[in-house]
């Protein structure tokens, strides 16, 4: 059975950063063709991707926030990290971490249930 | 970046209707395209993938069409627990991007 939880601040402060973890089981990201996504959505909008992270450690990240984003994992522990540095109002939101398996593309397969993250001074 | 226009937005519709929600790409994909739902407090949960697969576990009333740039989603004979928001996500290129949704409502 493959979960994923994602944990994080709940709040934080304009310019700090953001530091969330998603925790799964049920499967392995040594696996080959296994990837960890974090994907977002503000409170009545759309979901916007962010990241990926993928067996082998390649990464690729939403052109639109990249320099603002680093992803990563422990295989060790079956985690998957992903860090928002300077963040600020916009980025308040519900964010998911969610599983791909690359035998069926790049889309996400099982996700969180996702964790509010809110900014505010 | 691909857009995905997703419509319609609400959906207001009766236990044992049939409905359709469409998803529209801004260029090819490829049939790379994924269908969501998602209630209230609990994970989103794939559907569909790739256009027509239906996820195992998932119900036969719930179907995926198209090609090209235009992808629907049919539910056959709605019930109770299909009354929910659903979203669609193209992973044919990055940045992956998702349609708006349609929230599913009773009428």
């Amino acid at each position: 059975q493959v979960t994923l939880k994602e944990s994080g601040p709940g709040i934080l402060q304009p310019s700090q950063t953001l530091s969330l973890t998603c925790t799964f089981s049920g499967f392995s990201l040594s696996t080959y063709g296994m990837g960890v996504g974090w994907i977002r959505q503000p409170s009545g909008k759309g979901l916007e991707w962010l990241a990926n992270i993928w067996w082998d450690d390649d990464k690729y990240y939403n052109p639109s926030l990249k320099n603002r984003l680093t992803i990563s994992k422990d295989t060790s522990n079956n985690q998957a990290f992903l860090k928002i540095t300077n963040v600020d109002t916009a980025d308040t939101a519900t964010y998911y971490c969610a599983r791909i398996k690359v035998y069926y593309g790049l889309g996400f397969d099982y996700w969180g249930q996702g964790v509010m993250v809110t900014v505010s001074s | 970046d691909i857009q995905m226009t997703q419509s319609p937005s609400f959906l207001s519709a009766s236990v044992g209707d049939r409905v359709t929600i469409n998803c529209k790409a801004s260029q090819n994909i490829n049939k790379y395209l994924n269908w969501y739902q998602q209630k209230l407090g609990e994970a989103p949960k794939r559907l569909i993938y790739n256009t027509n697969n239906l996820q195992t576990g998932i119900p036969s009333r719930f179907s995926g069409s198209g090609s090209g740039t235009d992808y629907t989603l049919t539910i056959s004979s709605l019930q109770p627990e299909d009354f929910a928001t659903y979203f669609c996500l193209q992973h044919n290129s990055f940045p992956l991007t998702f349609g708006s949704g349609t929230k599913l409502e009773i009428k």
